[in-house]
């Protein structure tokens, strides 16, 4: 079985700065992992995603995480926060199958 | 239009009554889920669908049923709706592998029941 954790249900940025959001998984079998966002009144929808290959993934919108696998973590970064990444963000794991677990969530809000 | 459309968007009920939320999509997809989405609990799958003859529970199928009628339309049934099932649901699709983890999400339906 697969579960993450997210550490912190929200973070508070100033715009410009560094957006950093925690994600620790656990899993019995070779993770897969993933972002996702989910706008105000909008379903979920894909930042990116590790599955094989490089640990450094690049995503949309700026954001990147990086798989590791000593750490059990694929934490979520941006270097510079814009208001439009105020959301809620979720982390999720799975393995070979793809039935995601999805973490609780992280809101993000930015100020000005 | 959205790829995944999911009826009706809002929808006020009480204990006891049977629910159906509908879902249908444009992306030609088979494999399509139905996820329910709680504060502080993420999202938890309920019902998945590989095909129009597959149908699988997820972690919390107790209390729902699902129909899938055609491969674009895969329906959601609450037969005696209970308040603690008021939530935001979610219907979703995907590619099979090695893009069946990339979901498709709706808007939603946000479930009251009183």
């Amino acid at each position: 079985a697969q579960s993450v954790t997210q550490l912190g249900s929200h973070v508070s940025v100033s715009e410009g700065a560094l957006v950093l959001l925690r994600c620790n998984y656990s899993s019995s079998v070779p993770p897969y992992l993933f972002w996702y966002v989910q706008y105000p009144n909008q379903g979920l929808q894909l930042l990116l995603k590790y599955t094989t290959g490089a640990t450094l993934v690049k995503g949309i919108n700026g954001f990147e995480a990086e798989f590791k696998k000593s750490e059990t973590s694929f934490h979520l970064t941006k270097p510079s926060a814009h208001m439009s990444d105020a959301a809620e963000y979720f982390c999720a794991v799975s393995g070979s199958d793809y039935k995601l677990s999805f973490g609780a969530g992280t809101t993000v809000t930015v100020r000005a | 239009d959205a790829d995944v459309t999911q009826t009706p968007r809002n929808r006020i009920t009480k204990t006891g009554k049977r629910i159906m939320l509908e879902c249908s999509q444009t992306k030609g997809h088979d494999r399509m889920y139905w996820y329910r989405q709680d504060p502080g609990l993420g999202l938890r799958l309920i019902y998945y669908s590989f095909d129009v003859k597959d149908i699988n529970k997820g972690e919390i199928s107790d209390g729902y049923s699902v129909s899938r009628q055609a491969q674009a339309k895969f329906s959601l049934s609450l037969e005696s709706a209970i308040p603690n099932q008021t939530a935001l649901y979610f219907c979703a699709t995907s590619d099979p592998p090695p893009r069946a983890g990339e979901l498709f999400f709706g808007e939603g339906s946000r479930l009251t029941v009183l």
